[in-house]
């Protein structure tokens, strides 16, 4: 049972543009959402995450928003740089429960120069 | 280097033997996870220590997969009699329980011919 459900599937951006990668969830209870960046050949490395009770977090170029009725979240990337060439995942917790991670299927980025 | 070391990062091996792989997650996390990724998935949850305390395994982790924490340090993950299907990057993360995001090693990458 897919509980975390990720579009698009791949995102091609040029230089300097936004990135939007979207997630959205069913399980009600899920209270931790982070999203993690992958290069190839390493593990996940956390980017930024949210709590549903806020609408929106920012870090440097990176923003989560929420919006916990439509069980939705996502992640805009400002100023993309081929740097951020990446595959990225969103996820979701329950923190009482272990905080074990579904994750969605991941976006392949690509920041074109 | 103070991250998640995990060990090997490849191992190729024939179908039906047994495989180990060790993770050393960051020394003062007391939770260690380990996940399963194949190519172009996001990671599936498989187990989580707290301390030396196996809390969770999912129904993913079949008979033939068992994972032990001694002294609360140190993971190892065995499978035995491997199968084709066992091909995967297997990821160890580490964090220092609620409230805390993840630290993901590098993996290893498990091929069964």
């Amino acid at each position: 049972q897919q509980q975390v459900k990720q579009s698009p599937q791949s995102l091609i951006v040029q230089k300097g543009g936004i990135s939007i990668i979207n997630c959205a969830y069913e399980n009600t209870a899920f209270d931790y959402f982070p999203w993690y960046q992958q290069f190839p050949g390493k593990g996940p490395a956390l980017l930024i995450a949210i709590r549903p009770d806020v609408s929106e977090k920012k870090e440097g170029r990176f923003t989560i928003s929420f919006n916990k009725s439509a069980k939705q979240f996502s992640l805009h990337i400002m100023d993309s740089q081929p740097g951020d060439s990446a595959t990225y995942f969103c996820a979701a917790s329950l923190e009482a429960s272990g905080s074990r991670l579904t994750f969605g299927e991941g976006t392949q980025l690509t920041v074109n120069p | 280097d103070t991250g998640v070391s995990q060990d090997p990062r490849h191992k190729i091996t024939k179908r039906g033997q047994n495989v180990t792989f060790r993770c050393d997650p960051i020394s003062e996390h007391n939770r260690l996870y380990w996940y399963r990724q194949t190519l172009g998935q996001g990671p599936e949850f498989l187990t989580y220590f707290q301390n030396e305390a196996q809390l969770e395994k999912s129904r993913l982790l079949s008979d033939r997969f068992s994972a032990e924490r001694p002294k609360g340090s140190f993971s190892t993950l065995e499978i035995q009699r491997t199968e084709q299907g066992d091909s995967a990057m297997y990821l160890c993360a580490s964090s220092l329980g609620l409230g805390f995001g993840y630290t993901f090693g590098s993996g290893t990458r498990l091929t069964v011919v």
